[in-house]
C-alpha cells in the first residue's frame, strides 16, 4: 500500500481562496520533504524543501510567500497556496525521504489544483 | 547547476519489442544519484530503476536495466519484451545527494506500446 498519502487529490476553488495540501508518511518519519509542481504535458520542478521544524528553503521564482510550506511534524508537510489564482491551477506533489542519507525517496499521489 | 536532457519527447513500440529510452545529465559532482520513474495516466510517480554513480556495474530490474555511462554522463533505460502497461510517461531525474537534495528532472519521453 501507500507509504506516502496526500490529500485532496483533486481541489476546485475561485480566485483569490487559500488551499491547503496535506502530504502525510504513514509508516515512517520523514525527515524531510520536497514539494513540486507539474503543469500539463510539463515535467516535474521542485519547489522546495522543508525539514521538520525548520523553515523550508525555496527554489529560485518560486514565491515563498504564496506557497506556504509547513512541516510540523515528521509525519505531516503541508503546503498552503495563498489567494490562489489561475495560473496556480497545477498538479502539486510531495516527495518523502525517509532514513538516513540512502533514504528511500517516496511520492504522493498527487494533488490537482484548479483555480477558476 | 545540473542539468537533464532526455531528447525523445515520444516514442512508439510493438508489444515485447525492446526499447531504449536516452537521458543525458550534466554535473560537477562526483557523487550523485540517477533515476528512472514512470508516471502512468494516474499521474502517480513510480520508481523504475536507481543507480548509485559510484557503482559501475548497471542497475537492473527485471524487465528495466539501464546503461550507466559516467564519462559521457549517459544513463538510458531499457525495456525488454515491453508491456501493454509499460505505456507512460518515462523521467530521468538526478541528485547529487542521497535523497537530501531536490531531484532535477528531464522533460519525460512518453512512451507508448503498440499491441
Amino acid at each position: 500500500g501507500a507509504v506516502v498519502s496526500q490529500h485532496p487529490s483533486w481541489v476546485i476553488c475561485k480566485s483569490g481562496t487559500s488551499v491547503k495540501i496535506e502530504c502525510r508518511s504513514l509508516d515512517f518519519q520523514a525527515t524531510t520533504m520536497f514539494w513540486y509542481r507539474q503543469f500539463p504535458k510539463q515535467s516535474l520542478m521542485l519547489m522546495a524543501t522543508s525539514n521538520e521544524g525548520s523553515k523550508a528553503t525555496y527554489e529560485q521564482g518560486v514565491e515563498k510567500d504564496k506557497f506556504l510550506i509547513n512541516h510540523a511534524s515528521l509525519t505531516l508537510s503541508t503546503l498552503t497556496v495563498t489567494s490562489a489564482h489561475p495560473e496556480d491551477s497545477s498538479f502539486y506533489i510531495c516527495r518523502v525521504q525517509a532514513g538516513g542519507y540512502t533514504g528511500e525517496l517516496f511520492f504522493g499521489e498527487g494533488s490537482r489544483l484548479t483555480v477558476l | 547547476a545540473q542539468t537533464v536532457t532526455q531528447s525523445q519527447p515520444e516514442m512508439s513500440v510493438q508489444e515485447a519489442e525492446t526499447v531504449t529510452l536516452s537521458c543525458t545529465y550534466d554535473t560537477s559532482e562526483n557523487n550523485y544519484y540517477l533515476f528512472w520513474y514512470k508516471q502512468p495516466p494516474s499521474r502517480q510517480m513510480i520508481l523504475v530503476i536507481r543507480q548509485e554513480a559510484y557503482k559501475q556495474q548497471n542497475a537492473t530490474e527485471n524487465r528495466f536495466s539501464v546503461n550507466f555511462q559516467k564519462a559521457a554522463k549517459s544513463f538510458s533505460l531499457k525495456i525488454s519484451d515491453s508491456q501493454l502497461g509499460d505505456t507512460a510517461m518515462y523521467f530521468c531525474a538526478f541528485t547529487s545527494g542521497g535523497g537530501a537534495d531536490g531531484l532535477t528532472f528531464g522533460k519525460g519521453t512518453h512512451l507508448i506500446i503498440q499491441p
